[in-house]
């Protein structure tokens, strides 16, 4: 398994506005992901944050709203630029461990509630 | 686009209940795990299930994996008040995860 920690926890923001939302895990982990979830809702992939190389962003996400960096196999951040309150939501950091036999299990972080103005 | 369809959506019941939840889709899944959510935190994995017609335990809760490997589902029996989340499956297909539209239960002391 793995320990994900993320800051910040909750956030209030203006439209027009930047976050950086930072994502640390306690050991070096093959994949990151980003996610987004509404409360009560299932979870949308925005993109898989790839080491050393531009993350790969899903359908309906772009680099430009949501740039990702990944300098190492420990942590991540992801920005949500240019904010209007549709950005309100949860944004929610996963791994994939090293030696995990099964793929597909992801470890989550505790989420990050931002609420847009 | 790969669905992976959880009923019911909501789940309302009283302390000591059993209840079941289903997740289906007409894809066929490599693995599927099962997440339980509580509020203000993130998903926390409970199960995870390869093999078509598996069923792993985790004390009152039993997971079984159709033997096709497109559908799942939960059982939990004598439902406690711990139990209240929001239960999430989701399927790994060629090393794309897709989640469940999710369950949210609430069971009532």
């Amino acid at each position: 398994s793995a320990v994900i920690s993320q800051k910040p926890s909750r956030d209030i923001c203006q439209r027009g506005t930047s976050l950086t939302i930072q994502c640390q895990v306690d050991s070096q982990v093959t994949m990151m992901f980003w996610y987004r979830q509404q409360p009560g809702q299932s979870l949308t992939l925005i993109a898989t944050a790839n080491q050393g190389s531009e993350a790969t962003y899903e359908s309906g996400f772009v680099i430009d709203k949501f740039p990702i960096s990944r300098p190492n196999l420990t942590f991540s951040t992801l920005t949500v630029s240019n904010m209007s309150p549709e950005d309100s939501s949860i944004y929610l950091c996963s791994v994939e461990v090293i030696g995990d036999r099964v793929s597909g299990t992801q470890y989550f972080g505790p989420g990050t509630r931002l609420l847009v103005l | 686009t790969q669905l992976l369809e959880q009923s019911p959506q909501f789940l309302s019941i009283q302390e000591g209940e059993n209840l079941t939840v289903y997740c289906n889709s007409s894809s066929v899944f490599s693995s599927l795990q099962w997440y339980r959510q509580e509020p203000g935190e993130g998903p926390v994995l409970l199960v995870t299930v390869v093999t078509g017609g598996e069923v792993k335990k985790l004390k009152r809760l039993t997971f079984q994996f159709g033997d096709a490997r497109k559908d799942s589902s939960l059982h939990i029996t004598a439902a406690q008040p711990g139990d209240t989340g929001l239960y999430l499956c989701a399927g790994d297909r060629y090393q794309k995860v897709t989640f469940g539209t999710g369950t949210k239960l609430q069971v009532i002391p």
